[in-house]
């Protein structure tokens, strides 16, 4: 079956230090992979995706994912982070079909002054 | 545009109630579909269409129904509200769905209560 996994379920970082969230896929093939971030009482903003080609991705935000094939990871990275960044992070995965997106379950992310 | 817009906000209703929940969108996607959200499990596909007259199941479509005669609209319907529908749900649209990776835009979720 085809799932997406985010290991954190919380991460703590103090504002001005790097950021990784990990993410990874088990699918048939390698699919269309996407990070999204969701503000509290929001909805779901798109950070970035991976289609194919160069495996570093550029998102908005300063936000950027590697996509790595031997791993089956797609890890969101920020070199340093803001207050405004506190937010849940999702990745997320489609397999190209019409049956939407395999999300993970979120990793909530915490920013200490 | 709007983009992708629901209604109601907030919504509280008592068990075996019905009520339908509101999504529309103009940027002319052919695909529109249905998630919702419950702490700790991510998001979840309900229902989806891939065009006017044409809609499929999720993942956990049980107590819902859906229908799509128009390309702007696709209301969700809770034929008989259960406490475990309490959930925040998301409508979403796209171009393609996921065909070549499209990007799909969500609305700003409606919050639901089933007592």
């Amino acid at each position: 079956a085809q799932s997406v996994t985010q290991p954190d379920i919380h991460i703590t970082v103090s504002e001005g230090a790097s950021l990784e969230l990990r993410c990874n896929y088990s699918y048939g093939a390698t699919p269309y992979l996407f990070w999204y971030v969701q503000s509290p009482g929001q909805g779901l903003q798109l950070l970035l995706k991976y289609f194919s080609g160069d495996t570093l991705v550029q998102g908005i935000k300063g936000f950027e994912a590697e996509f790595k094939r031997s791993q089956s990871s797609f890890n969101l990275r920020k070199p340093s982070v803001h207050w405004s960044d506190a937010a849940e992070y999702f990745c997320a995965a489609s397999g190209g079909g019409a049956d939407g997106l395999t999300f993970g379950k979120g990793t909530h992310l915490i920013i200490q002054p | 545009n709007a983009g992708v817009t629901q209604t109601p906000k907030f919504q509280v209703l008592k068990t075996g109630q019905s009520m339908t929940l509101q999504c529309a969108q103009d940027m002319n996607h052919e695909y529109m579909s249905w998630y919702r959200q419950d702490p700790g499990m991510g998001l979840r596909l309900i229902h989806y269409s891939v065009g006017a007259g044409i809609t499929d199941q999720g993942e956990v479509p049980n107590g819902y129904n859906v229908s799509r005669s128009t390309t702007e609209d696709f209301p969700l319907r809770l034929l008989s509200a259960a406490p475990s529908q309490t959930s925040v749900y998301f409508c979403a649209s796209s171009f393609s769905g996921g065909a070549g990776g499209d990007t799909q835009y969500f609305g700003p979720g409606t919050r639901l209560t089933v007592l």
